[in-house]
């Protein structure tokens, strides 16, 4: 079974500043994709990130990337010079396989929070 | 990116009565839709997978006969609660995938129906 971990429940950072959110996961597939979505208080789901299991390469889009280390299973999101507009919470996602058929798991979330 | 919209954004409804959500996939067909619900400051979590012209698969412990949901279209699927109780008072979220196999899709989120059961 797939499991997604997100040890930080709270996070407070300094506008423009760096910050990482940890997400660890853990499935028996070898095929699988891994998500991060942000969501406001509106309750909206943001899409963010998207990263394969076979791609070799970090994804970034714009000021987010994604620390993808398969050997730790981990998939943590950076976003750097933070704004206050970033402030929601984030959740991390796993599908396994690689096919949008395949339903997506999500983390518990860190709420991110900048200060100005 | 895709749209995917949500009717009705809230509800509030007396404890017994049935509340039907739809989820519409406005710009593309979507084979797949998937409902979730999340209690405050929670994750989301997954209830059933929707496929359009069969049966929805249900996640363990998701009651089938309360939470019904049909996928009758390409462009539709709703989410029917039945005899609602204040403890199925939640924030109920579709995404719907577009049809076809890329491994880089994602599936794109409605923006969520708020249910209050009274």
């Amino acid at each position: 079974a797939q499991k997604i971990t997100q040890t930080q429940p709270g996070m407070f950072v300094q506008e423009k500043e760096a910050v990482t959110l940890d997400c660890t996961y853990d499935t028996s597939d070898q095929s699988y994709g891994l998500f991060w979505y942000k969501q406001p208080s509106s309750g909206e789901m943001i899409f963010l990130i998207y990263q394969g299991s076979y791609d070799e390469q970090n994804a970034t889009e714009g000021r987010y990337s994604l620390n993808f280390q398969k050997a730790r299973k981990s998939a943590n999101l950076v976003i750097s010079a933070s704004q206050l507009g970033d402030s929601a919470m984030y959740f991390c996602a796993m599908r396994e396989g690689l096919t949008g058929a395949s339903k997506i798991i999500f983390g518990s979330g860190t709420r991110l929070s900048i200060r100005p | 990116g895709a749209v995917v919209s949500q009717h009705p954004s809230r509800v509030i409804c007396k404890s017994g009565t049935s509340v039907k959500i739809e989820c519409r996939s406005l710009d593309f067909q979507a084979t797949t839709m998937f409902w979730y619900r999340q209690f405050p400051k929670q994750s989301l979590m997954l209830m059933a997978t929707s496929n359009e012209g069969s049966k929805a698969t249900y996640e363990q412990g998701v009651e089938k006969d309360k939470f019904l949901i049909n996928h009758a279209s390409l462009t539709l699927s709703t989410l029917t609660v039945t005899s609602a109780h204040p403890e199925d008072s939640s924030f109920y979220i579709c995404s719907a995938r577009e049809g076809g196999q890329s491994s880089q899709e994602t599936q794109y989120f409605g923006p969520g129906t708020r249910l209050l059961v009274l």
